[in-house]
């Protein structure tokens, strides 16, 4: 049973475009973390959140971790080429391993 | 810098064949992960390790076994290699709990024809 679905599954986009990708359970997180995958490399973590409403803000991507801290978003503004690659959110049950979600393959174009 | 290595980047074996996938992590990690990646499916765990000779099933242990005999050395085995294990394997270690930042290798992509 898949806990965190993220969406969309697949963006491709224009360079300079905004968007945002979902990461939403039905159940509740201690932590939710995010990676992003670049082709031929392994996921590196971009943030964790711990709060239910915490916003962090890296550069131009914007991490949200929802008020009952079952779901989050990441929002990047202004895209660059540089942002393609795999986002992966993973949440945390506080000792339990963690639960990766399915994945959003974000394509930005120049 | 911290580094997990994975000792194969691209492997081919037959069906039947025995697979060995090895995984090294210089960071005096306690926790060890294998996990593989399919499209659409995300990362699935394999198998985790959490201390030396200690060994924890993950969501998908069916068709894998794995080995700990040292700390920074994390070895995931498929005994009868089938062509469904076809995929991304993804090593991963972290400092102590098991929901803390995994650090990734960059992953072997096996195929099995």
């Amino acid at each position: 049973t898949q806990l965190l679905e993220q969406s969309p599954q697949f963006l491709s986009i224009q360079e300079g475009e905004n968007l945002t990708v979902y990461c939403n359970s039905s159940s509740v997180f201690s932590s939710l973390q995010w990676y992003r995958q670049e082709p031929g490399e392994g996921p590196v973590l971009l943030v964790t959140v711990v709060t239910g409403g915490e916003v962090k803000k890296l550069k131009r991507l914007t991490f949200q971790f929802g008020d009952a801290r079952k779901d989050s978003s990441l929002h990047i503004t202004a895209a660059q080429p540089g942002d393609t690659g795999l986002y992966l959110c993973a949440g945390g049950r506080n000792t339990d391993k963690l639960i990766f979600g399915t994945g959003t393959r974000l394509q930005v174009f120049p | 810098d911290v580094k997990v290595t994975q000792s194969s980047r691209y492997l081919v074996k037959r069906t039947g064949e025995k697979v060995f996938l090895e995984c090294v992590q210089d960071m005096d990690h306690e926790n060890m992960f294998w996990y593989r990646q399919d499209p659409g499916l995300g990362l699935r765990l394999i198998y985790f390790s959490y201390d030396v000779k200690m060994k924890e099933k993950g969501d998908i242990p069916e068709g894998y076994s794995v080995s700990r005999e040292k700390k920074e050395r994390f070895s995931l085995i498929l005994e009868s290699a089938s062509t469904n294990q076809t995929s991304m394997y993804l090593c991963a270690s972290s400092f102590r709990a098991s929901n803390e930042k995994l650090f990734f290798g960059s992953g072997t992509q096996l195929s099995v024809l």
